[in-house]
């Protein structure tokens, strides 16, 4: 069955850099995501993709925090400087319609920030 | 913007028993999911209820929705140790985005 892969799995940086998380959703889903986890809570909205740009984004989604889809296969998330608190898994996740169709995530990058 | 909440924020039960999680949601929905995750690893869906129905089932899993009281509640039959996991409701508000609450974590003892 077709997967939604995330690499890294693991990214260890210093704060104020920046980093690139990978993801290669499933082949025919047009719509993406970027979720993230900081540990034993609740699953956070950053982002959603579709059509070449971004549909939606939430608070945290702010300017340090941007996304591409580079080549029609990769789906990236940038953070330009990151902080402590970004220390976090990331999740992409992927689906193909809107509706019903539920969504398809990654096992995720877990980003820590030193 | 809405919110699933789960309650029990953890559980812990006996391997062959049942285990029921429920979900809580603050605005209407066009339909209610449930997702698992093991430790470490990205979330796989279980099972999705649209607005207008009651009741669903899928296996061991029963999902109800009650739109009136804005819940639902997961019940997880005859568990097993395999079924120890974090548990979370989705709301899908007929946008895009899905709204996770901060999940259920299941412990099933053998």
């Amino acid at each position: 069955e077709p997967e939604v892969t995330q690499t890294p799995s693991h990214q260890v940086t210093q704060m104020g850099q920046e980093v690139i998380l990978r993801c290669v959703p499933i082949s025919n889903h047009l719509y993406f995501y970027w979720y993230r986890q900081i540990l034993g809570q609740k699953v956070e909205f950053l982002v959603s993709f579709y059509n070449n740009e971004i549909s939606e984004k939430s608070e945290i989604f702010d300017d340090q925090f941007s996304v591409e889809r580079p080549d029609g296969s990769n789906f990236t998330l940038k953070i330009r400087s990151t902080k402590l608190e970004d220390s976090a898994m990331y999740f992409c996740a992927s689906r193909p319609i809107l509706g019903t169709s539920p969504l398809h995530f990654g096992n995720g990058t877990r980003l820590t920030v030193t | 913007s809405q919110q699933g909440e789960e309650d029990p924020q953890a559980l812990s039960i006996q391997e062959g028993e049942n285990a029921t999680m429920n979900c809580s949601y603050k605005t209407s929905i066009n339909n209610l999911q449930w997702y698992r995750q093991n430790s470490g690893r990205g979330l796989v869906h279980l099972i999705l209820i649209r607005s207008n129905e009651r009741e669903k089932h899928s296996g061991r899993l029963r999902v109800t929705l009650d739109t009136s009281k804005k819940s639902s509640s997961l019940l997880i039959t005859a568990s097993r140790a395999a079924d120890t996991a974090s548990y979370f409701c989705a709301t899908d508000d007929y946008g895009q985005n899905f709204v996770f609450g901060p999940g259920t974590r299941l412990s099933v003892l053998p």
